[in-house]
């Protein structure tokens, strides 16, 4: 029973195309997230939605666009691919109060944009 | 603008040793921290935390100790076992939901 999963685990794509990630929580949590760890290693928050209201929106390029049709989902569109989007991006859920529960994370999605 | 710095990016230990690991923040409105552990070609998991009221917190193996005069922190191993071998993220909270990630520390533990 996978907590947090997400797909696709690969993505290779060119240029100026557009692509999806999906995301999904069975563990009844109220808060997703999306994370991308560059070439760096940095793990960084992009988005946050509880309860399908956006909540952190961490300067990302608009070309980015969470969509959380209900509390379980947290999907990310890319319009626009470029080079520079070429990263992991992991899925994220945690109940609203993080201080008393970490967050799961899903096993990430390698996106490489040739 | 890196709020979570993890120096010294890899160690390897003998196994059965201690396992020591660093993090020194700068924003001292951080009030929680984590470690959390990666496998490749998975995710993160929470291994352990500590609140910044507290100095040190343990579980089994694993110890984060916090000095917030220093901004540090640090999280023990011990002893060390293969199944250790692993990145470890350091993390800090400040207010709900806002968590920033050190690049991590990748730890070889040899049998």
């Amino acid at each position: 029973d996978t907590a947090v999963s997400q797909t696709p685990k690969y993505l290779v794509t060119q240029m100026g195309n557009d692509k999806s990630i999906k995301c999904e929580q069975n563990l009844g949590h109220d808060t997703m997230y999306w994370y991308k760890q560059d070439s760096k290693k940095f793990l960084k928050i992009m988005f946050s939605y509880n309860n399908k209201e956006l909540i952190i929106n961490e300067t990302v390029p608009n070309r980015f666009s969470p969509k959380s049709p209900d509390k379980a989902h947290l999907n990310l569109h890319i319009n626009s691919l470029e080079l520079g989007d070429s990263a992991v991006y992991f899925c994220a859920s945690s109940p609203r109060d993080t201080y008393n529960s970490p967050l799961h994370f899903g096993n990430g999605t390698r996106l490489t944009v040739t | 603008d890196q709020q979570v710095k993890q120096n010294s990016p890899s160690l390897s230990v003998q196994e059965g040793r201690i396992s020591i690991l660093n993090c020194d923040y700068t924003n001292s409105m951080f009030d929680y921290f984590l470690w959390y552990k990666k496998y490749p070609a998975e995710g993160p998991t929470f291994l352990i935390s500590i609140s910044s009221i507290k100095d040190k917190n343990e579980d089994g193996r694993f110890t984060v100790f916090l000095n917030k005069s220093a901004k540090h922190l640090s999280l023990h191993i011990v002893p060390s076992q293969p199944g250790d071998s692993a990145v470890y993220f350091c993390a800090a909270l400040r207010g709900n939901n806002r968590l920033a990630f050190g690049k991590g520390n990748q730890v070889v533990v040899i049998p």
